[in-house]
This record gives C-alpha cells, structure tokens and sequence, in this order.
C-alpha cells in the first residue's frame, strides 16, 4: 500500500453511462492529481488539485468532471464516455505542487474500458 | 517534440548484472527535477530516485542512482544486481521549474519495459 487508494480497481462502463472513480491519500499531502496513462503513450496530467482547488487543467473534455471535496479525497466523474478513452487513470499525491525531491505518489490505478 | 525521450522500448538484463536505462530530456528552464518510476504489471507507479537540476552529486538510493549528465540533457538510471523483482515498465520524468509555470505537471517518457532473465 503506497497511501493512495484507488476504488474500482476495474470498471467497464458502456457509453451512456455515469460512473466515477474515487481516490484517497492518507499521506497528509495537499496536491492530488488525475493522470491518464493509454496504450503506447505517455502519461498524460489531466487535473491538478492544490488545497482542493484546480489549479490546472490541460484541455480534458468536459465529460471527465473532477471533484476534490476535502484534501484528503479526489474523484473523477465519467458521462458518455467515448472508446478511446479506455486506458488506465492513475490518481497520485504530492507534498504540494512545489515540491522538489519529494517523489509523487501514485495508486494502483482504475483500469477502464469503455464500451 | 518530445520533452522526454526513451529510446529503449525494451531491455534484457540477466540477474544480478546491473542495467543501464537511459533518458534524455529537453527544457529551456534552469531549475527542474528528474524523477525515475517503476510500474509493474499491477499498475501502481513507485518512485525511485530524484534529481535536481542544481544537485552536484549523482543521487542514489539503495541499488538505483542516477547518471546525470546535465550538458548532454541526460538522467540515466543504473539499477545494480538485477533482481527477478526488477522486471517492469520504467518511466523516466521531468518537472520544468520550482514556482508557478505547470504547476506540478510531471512530463513522462514512453518507457522501458525491463525483463530480468534467471
């Protein structure tokens, strides 16, 4: 256990459904963020979260909804959600979003697949 | 064009012989980090090693340091007497600046997939 849980471990969700994935860190820190890690490609950031307000947002479309309630919890809600977005999305935490030397940790992931 | 480059898709290593996996990077910043993870076939991404751009020595951490060659725009990772554990996806990482810009935004390579053979 690194300290970010991940909940569902895998979901399979058809295009017209809302579903959402819920992360949480036990590790007192104050940045969390949404990675999305597809087939063959780089680990894109989709969301940043500092002190539970965005701070970033690189371009994700609108029907990937983040929420961050309290420092300690981060979802991502997921509406008619296209094929290609099937990939692995990776919540992680770090100290804060100025950190250095502190590695930022990662959950084990929600391996979705949309269909 | 790429920020992070792993040219390496794939590796082979026999155990306990040590593996270099390399890394280049592209910034214009004058201060920013250098992360190393590991990802095994569970999907959980485990930090191993740091480097800052300002840090003289080559940092290690147990049987990981990394070869930073700052002029070249290199951070590769050495990993010492390979392990069977070893076998995973290694994904090297840069963040561009200490204050404001992307804030918290890791850029991350493609990856190297490690297969240490017994």
């Amino acid at each position: 256990e690194t300290g970010v849980t991940q909940t569902p471990r895998h979901l399979v969700m058809g295009m017209t459904n809302k579903k959402s994935l819920k992360c949480e860190q036990h590790l007192g820190h104050n940045a969390m963020y949404w990675y999305k890690q597809s087939a063959k490609k780089p680990l894109e950031l989709m969301f940043v979260y500092s002190l539970e307000e965005r701070v970033e947002n690189n371009s994700v479309p609108s029907r990937f909804s983040p929420e961050c309630p309290n420092s300690s919890h981060l979802f991502l809600h997921l509406h008619t959600l296209q094929p290609e977005d099937s990939a692995l999305y990776l919540c992680a935490s770090s100290q804060d979003v100025y950190g250095e030397s502190f590695g930022y940790t990662f959950g084990s992931g929600t391996r979705l697949t949309v269909v | 064009a790429q920020k992070i480059t792993q040219t390496q898709p794939g590796m082979f290593v026999q155990e306990k012989e040590a593996v270099t996996l390399d890394c280049t990077y592209d910034t214009s910043d004058q201060s920013y980090g250098l992360f190393w993870y590991k990802q095994p076939s569970s999907g959980e991404m485990i930090f191993l090693i740091y480097q800052g751009s300002y840090d003289e020595q080559n940092a290690t951490e147990g049987r990981y340091s990394l070869n930073f060659q700052k002029a070249r725009k290199s951070a590769n990772l050495v990993i010492s007497a390979s392990q069977l554990g070893d076998s995973a996806m290694y994904f090297c990482a840069m963040r561009e600046g200490n204050y404001g810009g992307s804030q918290g935004n890791l850029i991350f390579g493609k990856g190297t997939k490690l297969s240490v053979k017994p």
